[in-house]
């Protein structure tokens, strides 16, 4: 079945340095790759999306990055800062149904 | 305009015991979608709704675990004979597919914690 792979599960920087987190998809058939934050007893939020006809999309500080060979999506976080420290899901959603699966998250601590 | 509500915010339950939680989506949002989300894991994908189509139920874990959708707007996911397994946080979210946005929206969830 669909699954998605997420890694590192705990990233530890220093303010200022960048984060990355990486996920894998299964379904060579997925088209659309989300990435959503969760702040400590709230809810996700989209922060970032990604289409599979894009390799590359940025937003401010942030910016997502596509293989569609390897099946690879990343998230790129520069100069962080402390409110960045949440945990970050990504997601998968294969063409054609509007089902996500979601990584296992990546709880990031930025320290100030 | 509100968001997604769900409620109630926390529910106790015993071991055994049925509980039904409930999730309002945005209005006029006609996907809606249930997960689950077990202490430090992430997003399990329990259900999805779209209109009136038949819903997609591959998530469910269990046939104690149902969900049914009123008149295209609240949700309702019913566990019955909940068991400790069954504690997490469920999460609703609901989003439009009229639109060529693909952002789900989500509730600020129910913690279930079965004794």
């Amino acid at each position: 079945g669909e699954n998605v792979e997420q890694h590192p599960s705990t990233l530890s920087v220093q303010e200022g340095d960048s984060a990355v987190i990486k996920c894998t998809y299964s379904d060579s058939a997925s088209n659309y790759f989300p990435w959503y934050k969760q702040e400590l007893g709230k809810r996700p939020q989209l922060i970032i999306d990604i289409r599979s006809n894009v390799g590359e999309k940025k937003d401010q500080r942030i910016a997502v990055t596509l293989n569609k060979t390897a099946k690879h999506f990343s998230l790129h976080i520069t100069e962080t800062q402390p409110e960045d420290s949440a945990v970050y899901f990504c997601a998968a959603r294969t063409s054609g149904t509007y089902k996500y699966i979601f990584g296992t998250g990546t709880r990031l601590k930025v320290l100030a | 305009g509100a968001g997604v509500s769900q409620s109630p915010s926390n529910k106790v339950t015993e071991k055994g015991k049925d509980v039904e939680l409930r999730c309002d989506p945005i209005s006029g949002h006609t996907a809606l979608y249930w997960y689950r989300q077990s202490l430090g894991q992430g997003l399990e994908f329990l259900i999805y709704f779209q209109g009136n189509s038949a819903p997609d139920k591959s998530g469910l874990p269990s046939d104690r675990f149902s969900a049914e959708r009123t008149g295209g707007s609240v949700s309702t996911l019913t566990i019955q004979r909940t068991q400790q397994e069954d504690s997490a946080v469920y999460l609703c979210a609901s989003r439009n597919p009229t639109t060529r946005v693909d952002t789900q929206y989500f509730g600020p969830g129910t913690r279930l914690t079965v004794l």
